[in-house]
């Protein structure tokens, strides 16, 4: 079936760090793929998505690419903040849905420390 | 303007009794989520409405679930003889439309089942 798998956390780094937080998938066809954010006492909301190969999805100087060959949409940021402390979770939608079901991963705490 | 309301903010319970969770949409969007989140995962799907229909409820678990959207705005989801493998915290989400529109989440109900 299809999942989505991230890397296990929490991740912790100092302001102005690099971050990846690596996602991969498995699914049949050719899903579209998110990631949402949770900051503390918020609910989630959509970070970035890119629905097709190749795609780069980008807010908030987060950036992540759909690479097919690597079933893989790593989240990325050159220089964290304080204020990217969340939880964060990559999702997918099955190509051939027309529900909008989205699928998760089981999500990555990111603490930044000053 | 509003965002995704959803009531009570927690709710505890007994085993074996009856619970409602309600749920606010953005005003004007069609489709409606319901989601389950248990501690240290992602959230998991349960149902899907478009409009007062539901067009996908492959993720509830069991038929002690069931949800309502009887106006095609409020939905509500009740769950019958709860259980302590209930306790979770229940997440709805809405959008203009279904598919890859964006899902704006609601701040989620946490159940507790003693």
């Amino acid at each position: 079936g299809n999942s989505v798998t991230q890397m296990e956390g929490p991740v912790t780094l100092s302001e102005e760090a690099f971050l990846t937080i690596n996602c991969t998938y498995t699914a049949t066809g050719y899903p579209s793929l998110f990631w949402y954010v949770q900051y503390p006492g918020e609910g989630l909301q959509l970070l970035l998505k890119a629905t097709k190969a190749d795609d780069k999805g980008s807010n908030k100087g987060f950036e992540a690419t759909y690479r097919k060959e690597t079933t893989s949409f790593h989240l990325e940021k050159g220089s964290v903040q304080v204020s990217d402390s969340a939880v964060y979770f990559c999702a997918l939608i099955h190509g051939s849905s027309n529900t909008g079901k989205l699928i998760f991963g089981q999500g990555t705490t990111l603490q930044v420390k000053p | 303007g509003a965002g995704v309301s959803q009531t009570p903010s927690n709710k505890v319970t007994e085993k074996g009794k009856y619970v409602e969770l309600r749920c606010d949409p953005i005003s004007g969007h069609t489709a409606l989520y319901w989601y389950r989140q248990s501690l240290g995962q992602g959230p998991e799907f349960l149902i899907y409405f478009q409009g007062t229909g539901a067009a996908d409820d492959s993720g509830l678990p069991n038929d002690r679930f069931f949800a309502v959207r009887p106006e095609g705005s409020v939905s509500t989801l009740k769950i019958q003889r709860t259980e302590r493998g209930d306790s979770a915290v229940y997440l709805c989400a809405s959008s203009f439309g279904a598919g890859l529109e964006t899902q704006y989440f609601g701040p989620g109900t946490r159940l507790l089942v003693l």
